[in-house]
């Protein structure tokens, strides 16, 4: 069954400073890749989604991921974060082909530092 | 378009009560979740319908949840003879046959 890796449970970064959130998943032929946003007290949003097309893929607020299908990878990056940055941040993936199902990982709490 | 909606926003409960939980998913998505969040954690599977194929249930933790999906559309999670370790938020989530999950605000469930 497929299977979703967040490495790290917590990031701490300094304002300003670039941050890679890692995620792996277990190895597929065909996926859709997903990292969905949590800020405190509210509900998940979609941050950005790889369905086909190019593997570098942007989303809102100034991130953007790239899937690298050799390493089964999907992380999540932005070049300068800001204090609204401070969330949980979940990677996701949908096994096409199987049951279709989108599995979750445990999420990465990004802390900003002042 | 709506959203997902979850009813209620709210439950307070007492412990061995049943309760429901509703979920009505945007119209046209044919996969419907159910998740579990407790406060600081990470989303918990419960249950995933998808079309007319027999529901995933491997996310269950107790014979005392369960869930249904009525005419392909709204959802209802039941959970009988609540426990403390039962407080959460529930969270819903369909999607597209093709895309993402979208999510509903959630219930928060608490049992005294």
């Amino acid at each position: 069954a497929q299977s979703v890796t967040q490495l790290d449970s917590q990031v701490p970064v300094f304002e300003e400073a670039p941050v890679e959130l890692r995620c792996n998943y277990s190895s597929s032929v065909s996926v859709y890749l997903f990292w969905y946003v949590q800020y405190p007290n509210q509900g998940l949003q979609l941050l950005l989604k790889y369905l086909s097309g190019s593997t570098l893929v942007k989303g809102i607020n100034g991130f953007e991921a790239e899937f690298n299908k050799s390493q089964t990878s999907f992380h999540l990056r932005k070049p300068s974060v800001h204090i609204s940055d401070t969330a949980e941040y979940f990677c996701a993936v949908s096994d096409l082909g199987r049951d279709d199902k989108i599995i979750f990982g445990k999420g990465t709490r990004l802390h900003i530092l002042p | 378009g709506a959203g997902v909606s979850q009813s209620p926003s709210n439950k307070v409960t007492e412990k061995g009560k049943d309760v429901e939980l509703r979920c009505d998913p945007i119209s046209g998505h044919t996969a419907l979740y159910w998740y579990r969040q407790s406060l600081g954690q990470g989303l918990e599977f419960l249950i995933y319908f998808q079309g007319n194929s027999a529901p995933d249930k491997s996310g269950l933790p107790s014979d005392r949840f369960s869930a249904e999906r009525t005419g392909g559309s709204v959802s209802t999670l039941t959970i009988q003879r609540t426990q403390q370790e039962d407080s959460a938020v529930y969270l819903c989530a369909s999607s597209p046959p093709i895309g993402e999950q979208f999510f509903g605000p959630g219930t928060r469930l608490t049992v005294l």
